[in-house]
């Protein structure tokens, strides 16, 4: 069965950086586009990132791009989010989701991780 | 932006009971909704994906409506495992407006 295993959550001050990974199971992993999601504690719902299924392509909402980078390494099926310049207002659990279409991108996500929180604060 | 509307924002309703929960888009995302479910300390996870489609394993009781700008999720008979938050999210304006809905609690 599919598994997501997200790791590297912490205590951080802002300006700091951290690096987030989901380790990916019970899948192809190089054949589906991977996201991360977060969610303030308490609140809604926020996409944060896409990487293609090969790497081509990778998209970020306008709130962390130049400070948020999404990488795979699909020899060992993970997912990453390298996360500079922290603020405050990153304070979030980031989960890492598969996408559901098969070599594509459509932005529903079928499968979700456990989350790992990251908590910035001074 | 597309603004994903969710009504109510807390939903009370007793075991065996209908549960009906309304999603509106501030704009046209054809059939391109989803919901998920979410209980405490979970990820959350996925029920309906293009608006009316079940995803694997989730029960029939379950069914989603609608297209366009309004959406409904209905749970036809509530199981007490169904207590949760639920949220919807339209990816018919991809990449950069992923929206989710804010959220409908169902609560006991």
């Amino acid at each position: 069965q599919v598994q997501l295993a997200e790791s590297g959550g912490g205590v951080v001050q802002p300006g700091s950086s951290l690096r987030l990974s989901c380790a990916a199971s019970g899948f192809t992993f190089s054949t589906y586009s991977m996201h991360w999601v977060r969610q303030p504690p308490g609140k809604g719902l926020e996409w944060v990132a896409v990487m293609w299924f090969d790497g081509t392509k990778e998209y970020y909402t306008d709130s962390v791009k130049g400070r948020f980078s999404i990488s795979r390494d699909k020899s060992k099926n993970t997912l990453y989010l390298q996360m500079d310049t922290l603020r405050v207002e990153d304070t979030a659990i980031y989960y890492c989701a598969k996408d559901m279409t098969i070599l594509g991108a459509s932005g529903a996500f079928d499968h979700w991780g456990q989350g790992t929180l990251v908590s910035v604060s001074s | 932006d597309i603004v994903m509307t969710q009504s109510p924002a807390t939903l009370s309703v007793s075991p065996g009971e209908r549960a009906t929960l309304s999603c509106r888009a501030s704009e046209s995302v054809s059939s391109n909704l989803a919901w998920y479910q979410q209980k405490p300390g979970q990820g959350p996870r996925l029920l309906i994906h293009g608006a009316s489609h079940r995803a694997t394993g989730i029960p029939p009781r379950f069914s989603g409506s609608g297209s366009g700008t309004d959406f409904t999720l209905t749970i036809s008979t509530l199981q007490s495992e169904d207590f949760a938050i639920y949220f919807c999210q339209q990816y018919n304006n991809w990449p950069l407006t992923w929206a989710f809905g804010q959220g409908t609690k169902v609560e006991i």
